[in-house]
């Protein structure tokens, strides 16, 4: 059971390049989280999604975007990277809100550095 | 709002030694609570977990038990080992929404 997988591990971008930052679960989760994580800041929600075909904003929305075309993929896209993106970012996943108390399941991590 | 409040950190201690990491939180409602451990290069892992107030959870020799008299969900290990060497996040998911809220960490390091 592979989880929740994201690619790629690492990556360096120029200012101002764009990347997809790859995500895709094989649990049949509904609910699925992009989260960035910053040194001593713990963990900031990007966007979420509820379903294919419904996302929301989170704390931190700006410069991401996202869609929501399967239940298995979440991609993440930078349109412009800047150096405020150097980042570690997680995808989770979790069940159907209906069980509340259901916890995440998260990816390995991708550490992303912007220069 | 909905918040969770960690110890700073770091925290380094003995093998052996008694854990304690505290952690209060702040939520409308009756919220779950969580502690999950991030192991080095690795993403978060749930490591235990409460749904309702006076709920104890274990796993691996850690313990956390829901107070709501005190908004507190501390972390405890008798005996620490160097195996457990990484970084704990305490988190919140509220009864109503679809988000969940962490804590900003703290890292343990266990000296043999």
């Amino acid at each position: 059971n592979a989880g929740v997988t994201q690619t790629p591990k690492f990556r360096i971008l120029k200012i101002g390049q764009s990347m997809t930052l790859q995500c895709t679960q094989d649990m049949n989760h509904n609910y699925m989280y992009w989260y960035r994580q910053d040194p001593g800041m713990g963990l900031k929600l990007i966007y979420y999604s509820v379903g294919a075909g419904i996302t929301d904003k989170g704390e931190v929305p700006n410069g991401y975007n996202v869609s929501r075309s399967t239940t298995e993929d979440f991609p993440l896209r930078l349109e412009l990277a800047a150096p405020s993106q150097t980042s570690v970012y997680f995808c989770a996943s979790s069940p159907d809100r209906g069980i509340y108390n259901s916890p995440l399941h998260f990816g390995n991590g991708t550490r992303l550095t912007v220069t | 709002g909905n918040s969770v409040t960690q110890m700073e950190g770091p925290v380094t201690l003995s093998e052996e030694a008694f854990l304690t990491i505290n952690c209060t939180y702040t939520a409308t409602g009756y919220p779950s609570l969580f502690w999950y451990v991030q192991y080095p290069g690795e993403g978060l892992q749930l490591l235990l977990k409460a749904t309702k107030a006076d709920d104890k959870g274990s796993n691996k020799g850690f313990e956390a038990t829901y107070r709501k008299e005190t908004t507190s969900f501390h972390l405890e290990k008798g005996s620490v080992q160097v195996s457990d060497s990484a970084v704990y996040f305490c988190a919140l998911t509220p009864n109503t929404g679809n988000q969940f809220y962490f804590g900003t960490g703290t890292s343990l390091t266990v000296i043999p």
